[in-house]
């Protein structure tokens, strides 16, 4: 299984962009990244994946390296609510979300 | 469209007793996962079913865990004999088609005390 490797955890000022990165160097070129996220005592969050390409929808925008070892998610705008923990997940055997221990993100007013 | 319900939310069981956790997808979802989530640890895969099938199971303990999700109603998450080492938040999760890059949509949990 590919693993990930994200920061323990980041503070974000409210209302600026928050970069979060995430290693995967063992990803096979068939697997994608994933990231969602867990608000707390909530289920997780799907959030943006991709496979090679950068991806943006309305909550994020998701930044894969050429050589696809590492991406970043990006938060355009971060919000009190956005304080969560952030998984970076490589899906491996489809169904199976593998989940590591996350960026646990906190937004500062 | 309503999401992914759990029931109950909250659940007390004394040692020996059982668990019935209860999963509804969402509507036109035929796909049901169940994760395990310890405390301060993320969250880990359990089973995979489909409607009146067990596809993977691989992730759920040999003994005492059963899952079913039968032609009508509810996926159920049923523990026997629970111990303390059970207390936990387990999530469902359900997706439409089952595929490799199904989206899954997750529930709010049922956090299962054992006394």
């Amino acid at each position: 299984d590919a693993k990930t490797t994200q920061p323990t955890s980041m503070d974000c000022a409210e209302g600026r962009a928050a970069n979060l990165p995430c290693n995967h160097s063992t990803i096979s070129g068939n697997e994608y990244v994933y990231w969602y996220r867990q608000i707390h005592s909530q289920g997780p969050q799907y959030i943006i994946h991709g496979l090679k390409n950068n991806e943006t929808n309305e909550m994020a925008s998701l930044i894969i390296t050429e050589d696809r070892k590492s991406s970043t998610l990006i938060l355009p705008h971060a919000t009190l609510r956005d304080t969560a923990v952030y998984y970076c997940i490589v899906r491996v055997e489809g169904y199976k979300l593998s989940f590591g221990a996350g960026t646990t993100v906190t937004v500062r007013a | 469209n309503a999401g992914v319900m759990q029931n109950p939310r909250h659940l007390v069981r004394r040692r020996g007793q059982e668990a019935r956790l209860r999963c509804s997808p969402m509507k036109g979802h035929s796909h049901v996962y169940w994760y395990r989530q310890l405390p301060e640890e993320g969250l880990k895969f359990m089973v995979y079913l489909q409607k009146e099938n067990i596809i993977d199971e691989s992730g759920m303990p040999k003994e005492r865990f059963s899952a079913e999700f039968p032609k009508e109603g509810p996926s159920i998450l049923r523990i026997q004999q629970v111990v303390r080492g059970d207390s936990a938040a387990y999530f469902c999760a359900s997706s439409p088609f089952g595929g490799a890059q199904d989206e899954q949509f997750f529930g709010p949990g049922t956090r299962l005390t054992v006394l």
